[in-house]
């Protein structure tokens, strides 16, 4: 069975603060992926990357970076929390290219900056 | 851009009964497909899928989906729902780009209600 594992399962920070939001999975996929997901909003994807070292910006990639050192691990990084930023964080991977392949997601963590 | 539309936020459905969960996409061309269940405190399982070729798919669980290029839709559907079926459901679509690696576009769910 595929898995893919989150640091965390609730995270509090506090306003400015660096967070750093781990992702592993364990299958060598190929892409991996961060969705925030907010009640009312669905998912809605941050970064996605499709090989080690690489990125690409989703749809709502402001206030966050990524960084991918090694195939299995994608993280997450919030340089400077906000409230705004409270939210519940998955991650993804899948398999190969063109997105046509099932995404497997993490059990997510839940955020919260005061 | 792509887009995906759950018109529904919340369904109630007593115990037995049928399900339809409606999904209209916007996009230019015949987008991939998805749906995801998520469980209270769990993370997205797929349901199902469909790429290509027969519009009727089968996925887990018990539930189908129907592709209807003319009206834009892939609607869920169970025939019997079950007390653990009570869950948030999304559709998504995904683009074919060709290349490279694409996120998924999601619908903003649907919350099902069972009912004893």
């Amino acid at each position: 069975d595929v898995k893919v594992t989150q640091s965390s399962r609730y995270l509090v920070k506090r306003t400015g603060e660096k967070v750093f939001l781990e992702c592993v999975q364990d299958m060598d996929h190929e892409n991996m992926f961060w969705y925030r997901q907010d009640p009312g909003l669905g998912l809605r994807l941050i970064y996605f990357s499709y090989d080690v070292k690489m990125k690409e910006k989703g749809d709502i990639p402001e206030g966050y970076s990524v960084s991918r050192e090694k195939k299995e691990r994608f993280s997450l990084i919030l340089e400077s929390a906000s409230t705004n930023q409270t939210s519940m964080y998955l991650c993804a991977s899948s398999w190969v290219s063109r997105g046509t392949d099932t995404q497997y997601f993490g059990p997510g963590t839940r955020l919260t900056v005061l | 851009a792509q887009s995906v539309t759950q018109p529904d936020i919340h369904i109630t459905v007593s115990e037995g009964a049928s399900l339809e969960l409606r999904c209209n996409y916007s996009y230019g061309a015949t987008p991939y497909l998805f749906w995801y269940v998520q469980s209270p405190g769990q993370g997205l399982q797929l349901l199902l899928k469909y790429f290509s070729g027969d519009t009727l798919v089968q996925g887990i669980k018990g539930f189908e989906a129907e592709f209807k290029r003319s009206q834009s839709s892939f609607n869920l559907r169970k025939p019997s729902v079950h007390w653990s079926d009570a869950a948030e459901y999304f559709c998504a679509v995904v683009p074919y780009s060709g290349g490279g690696a694409d996120g998924l576009t999601f619908g903003k769910g649907t919350h099902l209600i069972i009912q004893p």
